[in-house]
């Protein structure tokens, strides 16, 4: 099975801050990358596919990077309604789709 | 406007079979396009991939849990469905369908709300 590390896995940040979480694939991965956004009592919200496509409707604050084996997800400026849990999950090794344990961003 | 809804029993005794269905709103199961899939989230735990089929019913399974995972669907019901036979303790979670998209790379882009399901006796 691939192997999905998230890092941090929480972060404290202020309203404004730009704030970098990162995920690391135990083998390469390509660009085989998603990122989702989670918060307390909803269902996962789809942000970034493909490593750096935004998703409809996805606020341009957010961004995604990287191919191969690390990568990172970007809020630009972080905003009250991104307080919140975000997971990435790789399709390389599909069907054995893998989730990072996930980040949780708390307000400072 | 694409919704899913999923149902079924809450409670699960050890040893029998989880069934859950998720319908469909707002569009065809049946688009060429996608694929519908089933993931699940453990109490204060991460998320794990189940399955997905199409509606021809082609089936993806996690082989960690491809021996007890069985997903079916019903076009003429707009719907699909889960079973997870020999169901223990560690299969009590908040289960999700989403529209999965097999293109650049497999991703899940709608959603249901989830439904809990606890295994005990």
């Amino acid at each position: 099975d691939i192997q999905m590390t998230q890092s941090p896995s929480s972060r404290s940040a202020s309203v404004g801050d730009r704030v970098t979480i990162t995920c690391r694939a135990s083998q390469s991965i390509r660009s085989y990358l998603n990122w989702y956004q989670q918060k307390p009592g909803k269902a996962p919200k789809l942000l970034i596919y493909a490593a750096s496509r935004l998703q409809s409707g996805v606020p341009s604050r957010f961004s995604g990077s990287g191919s191969g084996t690390d990568f990172t997800l970007t809020i630009s400026s972080l905003q009250p309604e991104d307080f919140a849990t975000y997971y990435c999950q790789q399709s390389y090794s599909s069907p054995a789709l893998t989730f990072g344990g996930g980040t949780k961003v708390e307000i400072k | 406007q694409l919704q899913l809804q999923e149902s079924g029993p809450g409670l699960v005794k050890p040893s029998e079979t989880l069934s859950l269905t998720c319908t469909v709103s707002g569009g065809s199961i049946s688009r060429s396009t996608d694929y519908w899939g089933w993931i699940r989230q453990p109490p204060g735990k991460g998320l794990e991939y189940i399955g997905s089929i199409y509606y021809s019913g082609t089936t993806y399974y996690n082989p960690s849990l491809k021996s007890r995972v069985t997903i079916s669907v019903d076009t003429s019901k707009n719907q699909f469905s889960l079973k997870l036979s020999s169901v223990t303790a560690a299969d009590t979670a908040v289960y999700y369908c989403a529209r999965t998209r097999i293109a650049e790379s497999w991703y899940f882009d709608v959603w249901g709300r989830g439904t809990p399901v606890t295994v005990s006796s």
